[in-house]
């Protein structure tokens, strides 16, 4: 099975900051991870797939990059609203396992 | 705009078998693939697996020898079996549209299994 491990597992930054999170599977997977957005207490939500296509909706300072084996997000100028647990999700292979995520709070 | 609701029983006793059903609203059933997840309290979510309105399916290898999910395209509707429930199967369960990326998903339904 694929692995997908991302760092960091917690994460505080200042209103305005540019913000990474990583994401690592355990053997290329081309582009076929999806990012997804869990606000507190709340249902996940699709932010990007296909590794860079922003799904519908979301703010352009959601972005996404990378193939093969290392992917990120990367959020250009962080929002308080954007407080949450990111999830990056293979899905080049069943079972399409989710990231351990990573929780990000403003300072 | 499609929208999901699980609903089920909130408790299960050990070794019970859970039975949830996710009812589709706003979209045909026979259109895509429909997924269960599940997360239990304050952890990362897991994948359970898919159904094809075909009913074609397929499960996450590490719950698959317990897990059944079925579909009735007349009532647009999907379901899922889990037996042999132990405490650690304590979760939030989501149902969720999507062959693979999930771009809709239900409110959750927490199941808490104890005796």
């Amino acid at each position: 099975d694929i692995q997908m491990t991302q760092s960091p597992s917690s994460l505080s930054a200042s209103v305005g900051d540019r913000v990474t999170i990583t994401c690592r599977a355990s053997q290329g997977i081309s582009t076929y991870v999806a990012w997804y957005q869990q606000r507190p207490g709340k249902v996940p939500k699709l932010l990007i797939y296909a590794a860079s296509t922003l799904q519908s909706g979301v703010p352009s300072r959601f972005s996404g990059s990378g193939s093969g084996t290392d992917f990120t997000l990367t959020i250009s100028s962080l929002q308080p609203e954007d407080v949450a647990t990111y999830y990056c999700q293979n899905y080049n292979r069943a079972p399409y396992a989710f990231g351990q995520g990573t929780k990000l709070e403003i300072k | 705009q499609v929208q999901l609701q699980e609903s089920g029983p909130g408790l299960v006793k050990p070794s019970e078998t859970l039975s949830l059903t996710c009812t589709v609203s706003g979209g045909s059933i026979s259109s895509s693939y429909w997924n269960w997840i599940r997360q239990p309290p304050g952890k990362g979510l897991e994948w359970i697996g898919f159904i094809y309105y075909s009913g074609s399916t397929n499960y996450n290898p590490s719950l698959k020898s317990r897990v059944t999910i079925s579909v009735d395209t007349s009532k647009n509707q999907f379901s899922l079996k889990l037996s042999s429930m132990t405490a650690a199967d304590t979760a939030v369960y989501y149902c969720a549209r999507g062959s693979v990326t999930l771009d809709y998903w239900g409110q959750g339904t927490l199941v808490t299994v104890s005796s």
